[in-house]
C-alpha cells in the first residue's frame, strides 16, 4: 500500500481565496484524521471520523474551515476565505478503526501559506 | 485540559551512545500513548504504542514503558546511529467531554553525531 496520500504537497495562495487540501486513506482503514501542525501551537487535532462519520470537529478553528468524505477512502478539507494564519502545515492520518487501540499513520503533509 | 511535556527539548549525543526521552502527561486517563518521530519537512512515522493496560512495548532498539499513575513514559535509544536523528514526540489518546483526540508533546528534537 502506498499509504496516507495527500495532495496538493504545497499550496502558496493569496488571503481570501478558497483553499481545498485533499487526502486519501490506507485502503481498508475506517478512520481519518486531519490535523494542523504550527511552530507556536504544536500538532493540533482538527477532527477526525469514523466511517465517513465526523465523531470529533472539536478542533475546527472556525466556520472558514470544513471537512468532508464523500467517500470511504477520501477526504477533503476546506478553508474558505483563507487567511494568513491559516499557514501551517497540515497533516491527515487514518487508522484501521478505533484510535483508542489503532496506530495512526500519517501523510507527508500540505505546506499551506496564505499571503 | 490533558498537557503533554517532553524533556529535554534538543539533546545532542555522539553515534552509539544509549538514550533517554522523556514524557510527562498530566491526565492518567489515557487510551495509549504513542511514539513518532518526525524527519524535517516530512509526516510523523509510528514508531510504537503502548496501550494502557501495557507497560513497554519493543521494536528493535526502541524501548518505550509507560507508567500511568505518574504520568511518565520514556522512550530508549540503544546504540544510537545518525540516522535516528529526528524530532521524536509522544501523544496521548485520551476521552475528553468535548471528544476524543491524540494529544501531542512539542517533541525532542535529537542529533547524533557521526
Amino acid at each position: 500500500d502506498a499509504g496516507v496520500i495527500q495532495s496538493p504537497r504545497h499550496e502558496v495562495t493569496e488571503m481570501g481565496q478558497e483553499v481545498t487540501l485533499r487526502c486519501k486513506l490506507i485502503s481498508g482503514h475506517n478512520s481519518l484524521f486531519w490535523y494542523r501542525q504550527t511552530m507556536m501551537r504544536g500538532l493540533e487535532l482538527l477532527i477526525y471520523f469514523n466511517n465517513n462519520v465526523p465523531i470529533d470537529d472539536s478542533g475546527m478553528p472556525e466556520d472558514r474551515f470544513s471537512a468532508k468524505m464523500p467517500n470511504a477512502s477520501f477526504s477533503t478539507l476546506k478553508i474558505q476565505p483563507s487567511e494568513p494564519r491559516d499557514s501551517a502545515v497540515y497533516f491527515c492520518a487514518s487508522s484501521l478503526d478505533s484510535p483508542s487501540t489503532d496506530t495512526q499513520y500519517f501523510g507527508p503533509g500540505t505546506r499551506l501559506t496564505v499571503l | 485540559k490533558q498537557e503533554v511535556t517532553q524533556i529535554p527539548a534538543a539533546l545532542s549525543v555522539p553515534e552509539g551512545e544509549n538514550l533517554v526521552l522523556n514524557c510527562s502527561f498530566t491526565d492518567s486517563a489515557i487510551y495509549n500513548l504513542q511514539w513518532f518521530r518526525q524527519d524535517p519537512g516530512k509526516g510523523l512515522t509510528s514508531l510504537l504504542l503502548i496501550q494502557s493496560s501495557q507497560r513497554e512495548q519493543t521494536s528493535g532498539r526502541l524501548n518505550a514503558s509507560l507508567d500511568k499513575s505518574s504520568g511518565r513514559s520514556t522512550l530508549y535509544i540503544a546504540a544510537s546511529q545518525p540516522g535516528d536523528s529526528a524530532t521524536y514526540l509522544c501523544a496521548v489518546y485520551i476521552l475528553e467531554t468535548s471528544g476524543s483526540r491524540l494529544t501531542f508533546g512539542e517533541g525532542t528534537q535529537l542529533t547524533v553525531n557521526p
